[in-house]
């Protein structure tokens, strides 16, 4: 069955420490997502990457940034955490020519 | 703007009765449309979705869908809901002429099934 594996599922940061989300996907697919989710706004798009090394900024990229050094996981960094950034964050991935993502079960941060 | 909107925020239905969730899009041409249900501490999962052809489409768990083009509309519905259906649901829009799975998304509506 296809999975997209987020490791850390519940996290507690300190205001100003960088923290790292992972994850990792096992169906080969090209196209890897960062959403993050927030009551009563939905999922909003953080950063994708349709290849290995490649990124592209989404709809509020400000204070995140990522990394894709291998096919299979997609890191998103937040380098200095604010409270502002307390929220669930949703990883997902989708097959090149595709359009239907698979998620993972998501990260929930919570910055103090 | 591309946007997604769900005008109900939460609902609430009884076990056994009828459920229509609405989806209105805004998009410069007709997306690829999609619904996906969150259960509580879960990730998000595919409930069904249109890309072109019929525009009454069949899901996952007993759900369908009718696309209507008039209207921008993509509205989800059962005929008769479960109380394991209580969960927020998505609707979201890709555009079809870029196949890389980067949707718009909906603010969510939160579905809770009285006994």
């Amino acid at each position: 069955d296809v999975k997209v594996t987020q490791s850390s599922r519940y996290l507690v940061k300190r205001t100003g420490e960088k923290v790292f989300l992972e994850c990792v996907q096992d169906m080969d697919h090209e196209n890897m997502f960062w959403y993050r989710q927030d009551p009563g706004l939905g999922l909003r798009l953080i950063y994708f990457s349709y290849d290995v090394k490649m990124k592209e900024k989404g709809d509020i990229p400000e204070g995140y940034s990522v990394s894709r050094e291998k096919k299979e996981r997609f890191s998103l960094i937040l380098e200095s955490a604010s409270t502002n950034q307390t929220s669930m964050y949703l990883c997902a991935s989708s097959g090149s020519g595709a359009n239907v993502l698979t998620f993972g079960a998501g990260s929930r941060l919570t910055v103090l | 703007a591309q946007s997604v909107t769900q005008p109900d925020i939460h609902i609430t239905v009884s076990e056994g009765a009828s459920l229509e969730l609405r989806c209105n899009y805004s998009y410069g041409a007709t997306p690829y449309l999609f619904w996906y249900v969150q259960s509580p501490g879960q990730g998000l999962q595919l409930l069904l979705k249109y890309f072109s052809g019929d525009t009454l489409v069949q899901g996952i768990k007993g759900f369908e869908a009718e696309f209507k083009r008039s209207q921008s509309s993509f509205n989800l519905r059962k005929p008769s809901v479960h109380w394991s259906d209580a969960a927020e649901y998505f609707c979201a829009v890709g555009a079809p002429w870029v196949n890389t799975g980067k949707l718009i998304f909906g603010q969510g509506t939160t579905l809770q099934v009285k006994p």
